[in-house]
Parts: C-alpha cells; sequence; structure tokens
C-alpha cells in the first residue's frame, strides 16, 4: 500500500539551531500538506502545495520557516531558527486533488531545548 | 471567522455506542472528514460527508447536518482499541481546498 514518507522520525535540537524534515507524497499526488500539530491540539495547516506551486502558506511563521518541492515530487520543511515554541508534530499529508481526501506520513516530531 | 468545536475528551465503556460531536462555522461548506489518530501517530481517514445524512461503515457511522454546521461520528460495539483522538476536519469554499482541523476528542474505552 502506498504510503507518505516522512523523515526523520524523531529530531532533538538546542534553540536557535537549523532544522529540516523531508516528505514524499504518494506517488501522483498533486496536492502536498505540511500541518504542525501542538500536543492536545488539531493539526495547523502550515503551507500547501499544488505540484511545485505554494497555494497557501498564510499560516507559515515567514521569519523562520521556509517550505519548498522544486520538482513537484518531494517536499522539504525548514526551521532557522528553532525556538522552544517550536517542538511539535509535523505532519506531511498528500492528495490526488485538491478535494481529496487527505493521506498523512507518520510525522517528525520536533522537541527544541 | 473559522470554528470547530468538538468536546476534548470522553469516556466510554467497552462494547458500548458513543457518539462524538462536532459542530462548525466556516466561510462556505465542501466536504466534513473524521479522523482517528492514535498517540503519537499520524491521523488516519475515517468517513467523509458532503451531503446530509448519515453515512455508514462498518462500526462508524458519521452524520452531517448542513443547516446546523452539526456532524456526529456513532462508533458501535467499542473496542479497547477504539481509545484513539478523533479529529473533526472542514473543507471550506476556499479554491485550494483548504481542510481545518478541530482540536479532537480524546475517547478513553474502558473495560
Amino acid at each position: 500500500e502506498a504510503e507518505v514518507a516522512q523523515s526523520p522520525r524523531y529530531k532533538i535540537t538546542e534553540k536557535s539551531q537549523a532544522v529540516a524534515f523531508w516528505c514524499d507524497p504518494i506517488s501522483g499526488h498533486a496536492t502536498l500538506y505540511w500541518y504542525r500539530q501542538i500536543l492536545g491540539q488539531g493539526p495547523e495547516l502550515l503551507v500547501q502545495f499544488q505540484d511545485e506551486s505554494v497555494v497557501d502558506d498564510s499560516q507559515l511563521p515567514k521569519d523562520r520557516f521556509s517550505a519548498e518541492r522544486l520538482k513537484g515530487v518531494d517536499s522539504t520543511l525548514k526551521i532557522q531558527p528553532a525556538e522552544l515554541g517550536d517542538s511539535a508534530m509535523y505532519l506531511c499529508a498528500s492528495s490526488l486533488a485538491t478535494t481529496g481526501e487527505l493521506f498523512f506520513g507518520e510525522g517528525s516530531r520536533l522537541t527544541v531545548l | 471567522g473559522q470554528n470547530i468545536d468538538q468536546p476534548t475528551e470522553m469516556t466510554a465503556t467497552e462494547g458500548a455506542i458513543v457518539q462524538i460531536n462536532c459542530t462548525y462555522q466556516t466561510s462556505g461548506f465542501n466536504g466534513l472528514f473524521w479522523y482517528q489518530q492514535h498517540a503519537g501517530e499520524a491521523p488516519t481517514f475515517l468517513s467523509y460527508n458532503v451531503l446530509d445524512g448519515l453515512e455508514e461503515k462498518g462500526r462508524f457511522s458519521s452524520f452531517l447536518s448542513r443547516s446546523k454546521g452539526y456532524s456526529y461520528l456513532l462508533l458501535k460495539e467499542l473496542q479497547m482499541k477504539d481509545s484513539a483522538s478523533y479529529l473533526c476536519a472542514v473543507r471550506g469554499s476556499s479554491n485550494t481546498g483548504k481542510l481545518i482541523f478541530g482540536q479532537g476528542t480524546t475517547l478513553q474505552v474502558k473495560p
């Protein structure tokens, strides 16, 4: 069964350091999403791609977060510098179309010390 | 603004039936999803409603009333493995198909 792949699964870093997360969506899925989920809360959309284009990054803290999907396939989410409040689960999801069901990866759990 | 409300926690007994409610206020409506999320794991899709009424899938059913901005997820014959967080998510009228999640309802199933 096709899956959304994410790495690393866990990341511990110190504040002010840079971190990066990688996501490989299900093959053929044009839409890719990065969500942040703080413990005890629901996922919050950070950025949404349609192929290689950003279609929604209204909730992305652009002073420290960046995301790219250069070839419209896999994607990288970067945080520089990391802050204590960035500790969360970073979930990548993909869908066949913007109207479709989202398939989530296992997530990357970030702890900032 | 956009708002999705769910109870924070619920407790139920193994073998029983539980109903998890979700109310929403969004800019337009293009469907409502329910996801299940076990602790430390990714959300997995349970159900999708876009028209009013009940959708049944095995032990799980989901109901939608668009006029009331209301949905519920019904879990029958509860099993211990159903202990998880249940997320209600709504797709508004944005042309990006943005999915907005509620905070989730943590369900604890007791023997």
